[in-house]
């Protein structure tokens, strides 16, 4: 079967840094996507690996590796708009999107 | 740009009652899609299109129809709801073709309650 786990809840401090962990299992593989999404708005792109590896994008980076099945999503310098769930979705072989959950990240002051 | 609109922005809706959500983009993207989001679970797809005038069927597609009669809009109709479709549904587009990877833009949602 296909699935997605992350973990469903996190919590930070402002101005630390948080990794969020994501592993799949999908019939197919054509790359990782993360997305943010704030209470109540929609999802919107982070990034997306397809080989392994870490890409960086500002504060935000994110590390494939495809032997293990596993992602994950860096973030630096945490601020408080940062609070919101990260979505970890991998692309199946059909190239339909597989989404975990999400995990809510809170920051604290 | 608007990107992707959806209407209505919230609706409540007696159980039996028909009821299309609307779905436009105005980015000229060939993939579009709909998913329902409930707590505590995934994204789930529940119809797509690669290209106007195709459709396909996602994870979850009973109880829903969709129609694709142009590039720009990909209305979602329930043809008799049930209370297990209260949702929050998301339109989705992308720039893909088929046999592509591409990213996923979304439009900010419809919530859906059924009574």
């Amino acid at each position: 079967g296909q699935n997605i786990d992350q973990p469903t809840e996190m919590t930070a401090t402002e101005g630390a840094i948080v990794q969020i962990n994501c592993t799949y299992q999908t019939s197919g593989f054509n790359g990782l996507f993360w997305y943010q999404q704030h209470a109540g708005e929609a999802p919107t792109f982070l990034s997306y690996n397809v080989l392994d590896g870490l890409e960086e994008k500002g504060r935000f980076s994110s590390f494939l590796s495809r032997s293990k099945g596993y992602s994950y999503l860096l973030l630096k310098e945490l601020q408080m708009k940062d609070s919101a769930s990260y979505l970890c979705a991998s692309m199946d072989s059909n190239y339909q999107l597989i989404w975990g959950a999400g995990t809510k990240l809170i920051i604290k002051p | 740009t608007a990107g992707i609109t959806q209407a209505p922005t919230s609706q409540i809706l007696a159980a039996g009652r028909s009821m299309t959500l609307r779905c436009t983009q105005d980015m000229r993207h060939n993939a579009m899609y709909w998913y329902r989001q409930d707590l505590g679970l995934g994204l789930r797809l529940i119809h797509y299109s690669n290209t106007a005038g195709t459709t396909g069927k996602g994870e979850v597609p009973d109880g829903y129809s969709v129609s694709r009669a142009n590039t720009d809009d990909f209305p979602l109709t329930l043809a008799s709801a049930v209370p297990s479709q209260t949702s929050v549904y998301f339109c989705a587009s992308s720039d893909s073709n088929q046999g592509e990877a591409d990213t996923q833009y979304f439009g900010p949602g419809t919530r859906l309650t059924v009574l």
